[in-house]
């Protein structure tokens, strides 16, 4: 069964500075994304950035990029120039790729970020 | 555009009642799911749909009963409310099942069973 870990329960970044959140999966599946949801007080879940496993190119969105490392099952979070906007929970999640699932997501425990003025 | 809409946002239950969580969607996505987040942790499967009149079980079904007559609505029912229930439910849909295509989440039912 494929599992998702995130090893930082909490963490804490000072304003325009840059945080790395970690994430590591387990999958036998060749064929998979992997996904960064920002979840605010408000409980909305919000797609922040996606990564296709085939993909060698690490993907980045603004502020945002990510280290996908796949021999090593690592996916971690880069938040650059961070904002006090930025402060939420972030959820990690794989979803197998056609075929391998019905479109459902396997989340990790999530990351609380902070972010000091 | 309203997207995924769930139905109430918070409700407060005694042990032994039941409920019905609403959810409906309005673009016409075949692919819906229910989710459940308990206190600290991440989101886990309960059941899931992949268009009206065909449901299955996701990881964490047990006490819970679905069902999808149309393609917009998809209510998950909890008949005998227990304390392990006390979570917040998201409800999710998607075009097409595969995770190419992204989830639409409402925003969330919170649940206490008291």
């Amino acid at each position: 069964a494929q599992t998702v870990t995130q090893s930082q329960p909490e963490m804490s970044v000072q304003e325009a500075e840059t945080v790395t959140l970690s994430c590591t999966y387990d999958t036998s599946e060749s064929d998979y994304y992997l996904f960064w949801y920002k979840q605010p007080p408000s409980r909305q879940m919000i797609l922040v950035i996606r990564q296709e496993a085939y993909k060698q190119q690490n993907a980045t969105e603004n502020r945002f990029s990510v280290n996908f490392q796949k021999a090593a099952k690592s996916f971690s979070l880069k938040i650059s120039d961070s904002q006090l906007g930025d402060a939420a929970m972030y959820f990690c999640a794989y979803g197998a790729g056609y075929g391998g699932s019905q479109g459902n997501l396997i989340f990790g425990k999530g990351t609380k970020l902070s972010v000091k003025p | 555009n309203a997207g995924v809409t769930q139905t109430p946002k918070f409700r407060i239950l005694k042990i032994g009642q039941s409920m019905t969580l609403q959810c409906t969607q309005d673009m016409n996505h075949n692919y819906m799911y229910w989710y459940r987040q308990d206190p600290g942790m991440g989101l886990k499967l309960i059941y899931y749909s992949v268009g009206a009149g065909i449901t299955d079980k996701g990881e964490v079904p047990n006490g819970y009963n679905v069902s999808r007559s149309t393609t917009e609505d998809f209510p998950l029912r909890l008949e005998l409310a227990a304390p392990s229930q006390t979570s917040v439910y998201f409800c999710a849909s998607s075009p097409r099942g595969t995770v190419n295509q992204p989830q639409h989440f409402g925003d969330g039912t919170r649940l206490s069973i008291l």
